[in-house]
Formats: C-alpha cells, sequence, structure tokens
C-alpha cells in the first residue's frame, strides 16, 4: 500500500511571491504517477501538475514546477508569483492505474 | 477534459435515511470512482465503478452501506444508506481521461456536501 504525507498543515505567502509545498510518499511500486490538486472554497477539485515517475524532467504548467526526487520519494511544488486565486488546499496523490492516493492536504493563503 | 455534474450540490438529511447521489458525465468513460471527504480530511476512495460489472470497494467500505450502480458509460450513482452523522462529507466522483491505464489522470465532479442530523 502506498502512504502519502504532507508535513505542513498550512502555509502562507505573500502575493508575487514564490513558495514551495512539501510531500513525500512512500511506495514499493516502480512505474507510477504523482500529481497535484488545487481544492479552492468551492470545494472543486482541480489538477495542478502531473509527473511521471519513470521521467527524470521535472514537469512544468505555467507558473507550477515539481522538484521530483524519485530516490528520496519527494515530490514538492513549487508556485511561483503568486496570486490571490492560489488561496487553496493543495493536495498530493499517488497514482497507478487509476487508484489515487492522496496526502492530507496543505492550506496555501496568499495574502495581498 | 470531462465536464462532470453531481446531483444533488448539497443536502441535509436525518439520520437512519438513505441519499443517492449522481454522477453524470459528459463523454463515454470506463471507469468512474467514488470518493468520500470528511470535514477537514482528504480525500479517500470509497470505490471504483467499471460498466457492466459489480463496484470494487476499499477496505472499510461495504456495498450494503454504499450500493454504486454503473448503468452505462456515462452515469454512476452512490446511495449512502441508513446514515448516521458520522457520514456527513462531501462525496465526489471522478474519471479517468481516456482509457484506463498506468497514467490516467482523474478529473473530479463539483461534490455533494451531506449534512446528517
Amino acid at each position: 500500500a502506498q502512504t502519502v504525507t504532507q508535513s505542513q498543515p498550512e502555509m502562507s505567502v505573500q502575493e508575487a511571491e514564490t513558495v514551495t509545498l512539501s510531500c513525500t510518499y512512500d511506495t514499493s511500486e516502480s512505474n507510477y504517477y504523482l500529481f497535484w490538486y488545487k481544492q479552492p472554497p468551492s470545494r472543486q477539485m482541480i489538477l495542478v501538475i502531473r509527473q511521471e515517475a519513470y521521467k527524470q524532467q521535472n514537469a512544468t504548467e505555467n507558473r507550477f514546477s515539481v522538484n521530483f526526487q524519485k530516490a528520496a520519494k519527494s515530490f514538492s511544488l513549487k508556485i511561483s508569483d503568486s496570486q490571490l486565486g492560489d488561496t487553496a488546499m493543495y493536495f498530493c496523490a499517488f497514482g497507478s492505474y487509476g487508484k489515487l492516493t492522496f496526502g492530507q492536504g496543505t492550506i496555501l493563503t496568499v495574502h495581498p | 477534459s470531462a465536464v462532470i455534474s453531481q446531483k444533488p450540490s448539497r443536502d441535509i438529511c436525518q439520520r437512519g435515511t438513505s441519499l443517492t447521489i449522481q454522477c453524470q458525465v459528459d463523454s463515454q468513460v470506463t471507469m468512474m470512482f467514488w470518493y468520500r471527504q470528511q470535514p477537514g480530511q482528504s480525500l479517500t476512495l470509497i470505490a471504483t465503478a467499471n460498466q457492466g460489472s459489480e463496484a470494487t470497494y476499499e477496505s472499510g467500505f461495504v456495498i450494503d452501506k454504499f450500493p454504486i450502480s454503473r448503468p452505462n458509460l456515462t452515469f454512476s450513482t452512490l446511495t449512502v444508506s441508513n446514515m448516521s452523522p458520522e457520514d456527513s462529507s462531501i462525496y465526489l466522483c471522478s474519471v479517468e481521461d481516456g482509457a484506463h491505464r498506468l497514467g490516467a489522470t482523474q478529473y473530479f465532479g463539483p461534490g455533494t456536501r451531506l449534512l446528517v442530523l
């Protein structure tokens, strides 16, 4: 079974600054995917970024990028130029053949 | 990505009753998933619903409590039976993008917020 740990229950950042959210996971599988989802106050789960475990290159999606360290089983999310709309709960998730295992979430607040 | 809708968006129910939640997708999908998000908590997978076969339940969830139907490739229902206040949660359905495969990405519906009194 997989476990996903997000050790930062809450984070805050000033608008336009950069913030990094941490995530570690544990698995015995060699092929898998990792995801970051955000859940704003509307409660809609929104995919932020996706990383294939077999790719060494870190995924990037506009202002969002990841630092994937497979050996360390670490998958952090960096948000650059933070915007007020980035305020949300962020979940790290481990995925394999449709099964997602989520971390506990990090509440990110962006201050003006 | 697929457009997913859920009904109802929210409901308040009395203990001992049952509620059926509907999930509709605008395109045909192989797998549909049901999650529970208890207040202030993360998402937990309840079951996976594949059209034409019985749903597969995760540990801690049973069919008698959470019966699921999957009559076609665009629709599924989750029933929360004999509800208690502990069932108060957000229930979300999700679907995979494309074929069921290792790297399938899941997209989520807007959720159903349930309060049991």
